[in-house]
């Protein structure tokens, strides 16, 4: 079953706002994971935050975590028409010796207008 | 970071034949793969989970005797659909963890294989 879920599930901005987007997980977690799927792609990870983390930062990206609230969020700053993707937050969550899962949520669609 | 190659990106097959996906870790020991299903426009669903040497943990729902894993190395897992059928057309894509990798780590992907099953 889906852990994540982002909202919203589709985005549409203008060049140079920020975009925020929202996910919401169920369980327990080891950490939370965002990443990006251009159309008919692979993912790209681009930020990990452990459940003893509550902010982290990388570039233009600023993540935070609520783990009272099982809440992350994922802010872009001055964006670009190049950020135009899809983001998905991943849960990751022990699974059994030194294996973890991670399981996605169903995705934010980020359009940013030039 | 680390290269994960997967292989065909894209492929058209007949209905009732087999088709193999390879997922290779480039530049790194992959003790565990994920193979991945993700449908247009909806999220990543695990299929099943592959470590070398094992027999692979498939997740509920998947039937392990028509999507067949295979991890014989530490660079090497394949997927193979048999008898594929229109239903089974999606996007698949594997990801892979370095061999000495801890749990607050990234996933590393593949570029995904886009199936379409006539």
């Amino acid at each position: 079953s889906q852990q994540g879920e982002e909202d919203p599930q589709a985005l549409s901005i203008q060049e140079g706002e920020n975009a925020t987007m929202n996910c919401s997980y169920k369980t327990s977690i080891n950490n939370l994971q965002w990443y990006r799927q251009n159309s008919g792609r692979g993912l790209v990870h681009l930020i990990l935050i452990r459940s003893n983390e509550r902010e982290k930062h990388s570039g233009r990206l600023r993540v935070t975590l609520d783990t009272s609230k099982k809440s992350s969020s994922l802010l872009i700053t001055a964006s670009r028409a190049a950020d135009t993707a899809s983001y998905f937050c991943a849960t990751a969550r022990n699974s059994g010796g030194s294996n973890y899962k991670l399981t996605f949520g169903k995705g934010t669609l980020l359009t940013v207008n030039p | 970071g680390a290269v994960v190659s997967q292989h065909p990106s894209r492929v058209i097959c007949k209905s009732g034949t087999s088709v193999k996906i390879e997922c290779r870790s480039l530049d790194f020991q992959a003790t565990t793969m994920f193979w991945y299903r993700q449908f247009p426009k909806q999220s990543l669903m695990l299929m099943a989970t592959s470590n070398e040497g094992s027999k692979a943990t498939y997740e509920q729902g998947v039937e392990k005797d028509k999507f067949l894993i295979n991890h014989a190395s530490l660079t090497l897992s394949t997927l193979t659909v048999t008898s594929a059928h229109p239903e089974d057309s999606s996007f698949y894509i594997c990801s892979a963890r370095d061999l000495g990798e801890f749990t607050n780590t990234e996933a590393f992907f593949g570029q995904g294989t886009r199936l379409t099953v006539v």
